[in-house]
């Protein structure tokens, strides 16, 4: 099974700070990297497929890079409703795995 | 509008069996590979198993198989999850999730249905 390590698991941030979420796969899987928003109690929204393509109706803030093993999600500027928590999803192979999370605070 | 509806969980003794249902509307669900994902709350999401479009295909992780059973009704529109010899550990909210086809991501999630394995 392909193992997805996300760091860091929780960052403090101000609204307006660029945030960077990092996430790494155990064995390479191309570009076959999504990343995922979650409000408590809620199900996952899809943010970021196929490692950078946006989804239809996420703000431009969110953009996504990376190929291979290392991904990399960014919020050019935090927005009060983006403070949530992100997860990877690898969908090179099955299990589709997940990262552990980041949850994202207000300092 | 695309949606999807989990029904069936709730409290259950351990060693008993849940059946979980997602009801799919507002897309052409044979057509597309569809998946449960679990989560403790409070914690992270587990993907849990994943039935291809015709029903011809399955897998599950390793912590539920021979126990879990995914299973499909396409003239339904409704996706399953027959749970078997459940554990504390199972204890979660259960999502199911459609695949889109090309780059494989859950485009869609139902709104989870939590099953607790107490005594």
């Amino acid at each position: 099974d392909i193992q997805m390590t996300q760091s860091p698991s929780s960052l403090s941030a101000s609204i307006g700070d660029r945030v960077t979420i990092t996430c790494r796969a155990s064995q390479s899987i191309g570009s076959y990297l999504n990343w995922y928003q979650q409000k408590p109690g809620k199900a996952p929204k899809l943010l970021i497929y196929a490692a950078s393509s946006l989804q239809s109706g996420v703000p431009s803030r969110f953009s996504g890079s990376g190929s291979g093993t290392d991904f990399t999600l960014t919020i050019s500027s935090l927005q009060p409703e983006d403070f949530e928590t992100y997860y990877c999803q690898q969908s090179y192979s099955t299990p589709r795995t997940f990262g552990q999370g980041t949850k994202v605070e207000i300092k | 509008e695309v949606q999807l509806v989990e029904s069936g969980g709730g409290l259950v003794q351990p060693g008993g069996s849940l059946r979980l249902s997602c009801a799919a509307s507002g897309f052409t669900f044979s057509t597309y590979w569809m998946h449960w994902v679990r989560q403790v709350p409070g914690k992270g999401l587990v993907w849990v198993s994943r039935m291809n479009s015709d029903g011809s295909g399955t897998n599950y992780a390793d912590s539920v198989k021979g126990r879990f059973t995914i299973s499909r009704d396409n003239a339904k529109n409704t996706l399953y999850l027959e749970m078997n010899s459940l554990r504390a550990e199972d204890t979660a909210v259960y999502y199911c999730a459609r695949e889109a086809t090309a780059s494989r991501y859950f485009d869609y999630w139902g709104q989870g249905t939590l099953v607790t394995v107490s005594s």
